[in-house]
């Protein structure tokens, strides 16, 4: 149970915008949002994290609602590098047997035309 | 940082046999994760360990499935015997455990295993 849900697919043109959104209506006080991206034939690779204020870092851009209940990863231009699943993952912080545990459901595949 | 270690990389055997799959995490990390990932499952973790503990194996398909870890610096999934079912990229991660970045996970680049 991902308890996330994330579109499908979603399809960009080169050096434009992309916002990839996630729903986490169940989402807990203290569960962080994580995005992973999976280039083919690559393992998965951090992308942005955060918890109730919007991140930015070298990457992309992450917005999360004021009530938490979803958030949207910005790629500010697409390049065909970008082209990858994208994972959007509720990751708790409370301890316990659930600490560090990352539960990856479908995600969206982001295709990207030149 | 060479980053996390996987080998060998691509993985063909004969459905019976044993096979060893490795992994070197990320020095200095406190945590490693095993995931499986087919077509039709996705992403699995399997088991992940903390300072060389297993914390949680309840992914785990079944005994013919094990892991250890027996130091910081490797850990080995092991398959005994092998079916065609279990046919699957493995991926092994390492996280921090500590400071700002604790929680995220780094992959390493697989290992493709096909059982015949």
């Amino acid at each position: 149970d991902a308890k996330t849900t994330q579109p499908n697919s979603m399809e960009s043109n080169e050096e434009e915008p992309v916002h990839l959104p996630c729903n986490h209506s169940t989402i807990s006080g203290t569960d962080y949002i994580h995005w992973y991206r999976q280039l083919p034939s690559q393992g998965p690779e951090y992308v942005i994290h955060g918890l109730t204020s919007n991140v930015n870092n070298r990457m992309a851009s992450l917005a999360i609602a004021e009530d938490r209940k979803s958030s949207t990863l910005i790629l500010h231009r697409a390049t065909l590098r970008d082209a990858a699943v994208y994972y959007c993952i509720r990751g708790s912080s409370t301890g316990g047997t659930s600490y560090g545990k990352l539960t990856f459901g479908q995600g969206t595949i982001l295709t990207v035309h030149p | 940082d060479a980053g996390v270690i996987q080998s060998p990389r691509h993985e063909v055997t004969e459905m019976g046999q044993e096979v060893t799959l490795r992994c070197k995490p990320i020095s200095g990390h406190d945590y490693l994760f095993w995931y499986r990932q087919t077509m039709m499952r996705g992403l699995e973790l399997l088991i992940y360990f903390n300072n060389n503990v297993p914390i949680d194996d309840s992914g785990m398909p079944e005994d013919r499935f094990s892991a250890k870890m027996p130091n910081a610096s490797f850990s080995t999934l092991k398959i005994q015997p092998s079916e065609p079912r279990d046919s699957a990229v493995y991926f092994c991660a390492s996280s921090p455990g500590h400071g700002l970045l604790q929680e995220t996970q780094y992959f390493g680049p697989g290992t493709r295993l096909l059982v015949l």
